[in-house]
C-alpha cells in the first residue's frame, strides 16, 4: 500500500506569493496531521483532522496558515502570504482508526523556502 | 503542560555496539503514549517503538527496546547491535491517552555509528 503522499517535495517561491501544500494521506486513515520542522523550533503539531473535521488548530502560526480537509483522501496547507519565516519542512502525517495502532505514519515532507 | 526532553545533541557509538539515548517526559495525564521516529539524513519521519503508560512490560521491536521507567518519567530508547545504517536523527515524542491525537516531540538526538 502506498504511504503518505505530498507535493510537490520542493517549494521555492517568493516572499508574498501564495503557496499551497497537497497531502494523500494512506487509505483508510481517518486522522492527518500537519507539522512544521524548523532549526529554531524542532518539530511542531499545526493542526490535525479527525474523520476530515479540523479538531485541533492552535498550532497554526497566524492568519496566513490555513488548511482544509475536503475528502478523506486530500488536504491541503495554504500559506497567503508567505514570508521568509515561513521557510522549512512541512510534513503531513496519517493514523488509523483502530484500536491499539498509536503510531502516526509521516509522508516524505515538503521543503520549503521563501526568498 | 506536556513536554519532552532529550538532553543529548549528539551521540556516537561503534558499530555492533549498544547505544541508549535517553528521552525523559513531564505530564501530569494519567494516560500518555511515549513514541520513538527515526529521520535519516534524507529527512522522513520513521515510526520506531511505542510504549502506553500503562503497559507493564517495556516495548520491543526487533533491535529496538524502550527502558521505560514511569517513577522516573523516562522513556530512554536501547539500540542493540548498532548498524551503520542506523546513523540518523532520533526524536522521543508523546501524546496524551484517549482519543487525542497530538504528538509533541522532543528536540532529537544524532546518532552516529562508527565503522
Amino acid at each position: 500500500d502506498a504511504g503518505v503522499i505530498q507535493s510537490p517535495r520542493h517549494e521555492v517561491t517568493e516572499m508574498g506569493q501564495e503557496v499551497t501544500l497537497r497531502c494523500k494521506p494512506i487509505s483508510g486513515h481517518n486522522s492527518l496531521f500537519w507539522y512544521r520542522q524548523t532549526m529554531m523550533r524542532g518539530l511542531e503539531l499545526l493542526i490535525y483532522f479527525n474523520n476530515n473535521v479540523p479538531i485541533d488548530d492552535s498550532g497554526m502560526p497566524e492568519d496566513r496558515f490555513s488548511a482544509k480537509m475536503p475528502n478523506a483522501s486530500f488536504s491541503t496547507l495554504k500559506i497567503q502570504p508567505s514570508e521568509p519565516r515561513d521557510s522549512a519542512v512541512y510534513f503531513c502525517a496519517s493514523r488509523p482508526g483502530l484500536a491499539g495502532v498509536y503510531e502516526q505514519f509521516f509522508g516524505p515532507g515538503t521543503r520549503l523556502t521563501v526568498l | 503542560a506536556q513536554k519532552i526532553t532529550q538532553t543529548q545533541p549528539g551521540m556516537f557509538v561503534q558499530e555492533k555496539e549498544a547505544v541508549t539515548l535517553d528521552c525523559t517526559y513531564d505530564t501530569s495525564d494519567p494516560s500518555y503514549g511515549l513514541f520513538w521516529y527515526k529521520q535519516p539524513s534524507s529527512g522522513e519521519m520513521i515510526f520506531l517503538i511505542y510504549q502506553g503508560s500503562y503497559d507493564q512490560q517495556n516495548a520491543t521491536e526487533g533491535r529496538y527496546s524502550l527502558n521505560f521507567q514511569k517513577a522516573r518519567k523516562s522513556a530512554n530508547l536501547v539500540i542493540s547491535a548498532s548498524q551503520l545504517g542506523d546513523s540518523a536523527m532520533y526524536f522521543c515524542a508523546m501524546n496524551k491517552g484517549g482519543a487525542t491525537n497530538k504528538l509533541i516531540f522532543g528536540t532529537g538526538t544524532l546518532l552516529a555509528v562508527q565503522p
